[in-house]
This record gives structure tokens, sequence and C-alpha cells, in this order.
């Protein structure tokens, strides 16, 4: 139980492109989707949350325009990288709970190459 | 927000030794703390959640410790396995009760020689 799906597993893509990716929960409806982003040899850091039907809640130095969240409903959450640039490419991980303090279940991850 | 600090980049043991490995928080004690494993262009994978209040807890061959005087978890294999090589994270809430945040520290990449 508990599968997370992530899609797609990896874009390439030109400058200027934006790209989205989708994020579901397979098995289990999920309150609270979370998206972090990962580079080389680093832990990973929290991008945004968000709740069902809810605006996301940006970290520190993300920019909202720039990643649009939308978290429609209790399986479904997207991250749409606008007008991506080179700078954006990373490793996108995105993990959905339910209550309480159960544990966070992850996709695969998204490999995003912007050239 | 919470800092962590997992005892070393890489530790290498040799396959069946016990590897160990440290978690330490510096600031506010958690309610609970979070492992997970993740391997090379992988999402991580839950592993064990233990509570302030429980010692121990084990699964299989894994057993966490929470020491919430020393500030410190440790994350135990036993009968350590080649398939068991892979960077594991640790993963407290970012703040306190009531967080479901978590803060991940950079990790700590097993290798287990055969």
């Amino acid at each position: 139980g508990a599968v997370v799906s992530q899609h797609p597993s990896w874009v390439i893509c030109k400058s200027g492109t934006s790209v989205k990716i989708e994020c579901r929960s397979l098995d289990f409806q999920a309150t609270t989707m979370f998206w972090y982003r990962q580079f080389p040899k680093q832990s990973l850091m929290l991008m945004a949350t968000s709740n069902e039907g809810s605006k996301a809640t940006y970290e520190q130095g993300v920019e909202k325009d720039k990643f649009l969240i939308n978290h429609a409903s209790l399986t479904l959450s997207t991250l749409t990288v606008t007008s991506a640039h080179p700078e954006d490419s990373s490793f996108y991980i995105c993990s959905a709970r339910t209550v309480g303090d159960q544990p966070q279940h992850f996709g695969d991850g998204t490999r995003l190459s912007i050239l | 927000s919470q800092k962590i600090e997992q005892n070393s980049e890489a530790l290498n043991i040799q396959e069946g030794k016990t590897a160990t490995l440290t978690c330490n928080y510096t600031n506010y004690s958690p309610a609970y703390l979070q492992w997970y494993r993740q391997d090379p262009g992988r999402g991580p994978v839950f592993l064990l959640l233990i509570r302030e209040n429980e010692k121990e807890k084990r699964k299989e061959r894994l057993k966490v410790t929470f020491d919430t005087t020393l500030k410190q978890s440790l994350f135990h294999i036993t009968a350590s396995q080649p398939a068991d090589s892979a960077t594991y994270l640790c993963a407290p809430p970012d703040s306190g009760a009531g967080s479901y945040q978590l803060t991940f520290g950079k990790g700590t990449k097993l290798s287990v020689i055969p």
C-alpha cells in the first residue's frame, strides 16, 4: 500500500518551455502533498506544501509564479515549471501523506533537463 | 527550523556486520523522527517512524533508537547485505509539535562490501 506515482520520470526540453509534472496517490487519499527539489549529493529541499482544494504554501525563496502547484483532488497534485531555464534543471520529487504523524510516501522523482 | 547532522557522508562495512548510522538534531525535540532509504535516481522510501516516548523500534533487520537527552537517533542494520547499500536519510518534523513538514539530513551513503 501507500503508492505514489510521479510522471514523467524524465523530461528534456528547450529553454522557455513550460513543463507539467503529475503526482498521484494510487491507493490512499492524500490530505497533503509536498514538492521537493534535490541537487546531486544534496538533501531534499522542500519547495511547497499543498492541501487539497487550497492554495499551496511556498517555502522562502521559491517563486510561486515560476512553480505553479495545483492540488485539485485528494489523489492528484501537479507542479508546472513555467518558462523553464537551464538553472531550473534538477530532480523534482513529490510526496503525499494522510493525517497525523503518518509518514510521507514519495514518488520516484522527475529528472528535468532544460537545454 | 530543525537542523540535522548525519554522522558521515559515507560508511563502508563488510557484509554480515551491523551498520550504525547517527542522526543528531540541534534545535527543539521532535515529537517523532522518520528514517528513509534513497537509491540513486529514485525517491525516498519510508522505513521506520519512532515517537519521542519510544526508546526503540524494530522492523526485521532494522532497529531505530531515539534519545531525547542526547538529541540523537541511531539507525542499525544487522546482518548487512550488499542490497542494503543506499543513502539513508533522517527526517524529524520541521518544527515543534503538530508540524508535518519534514527536515531531511544530507544522508549517509552506506556501502556494504561483499
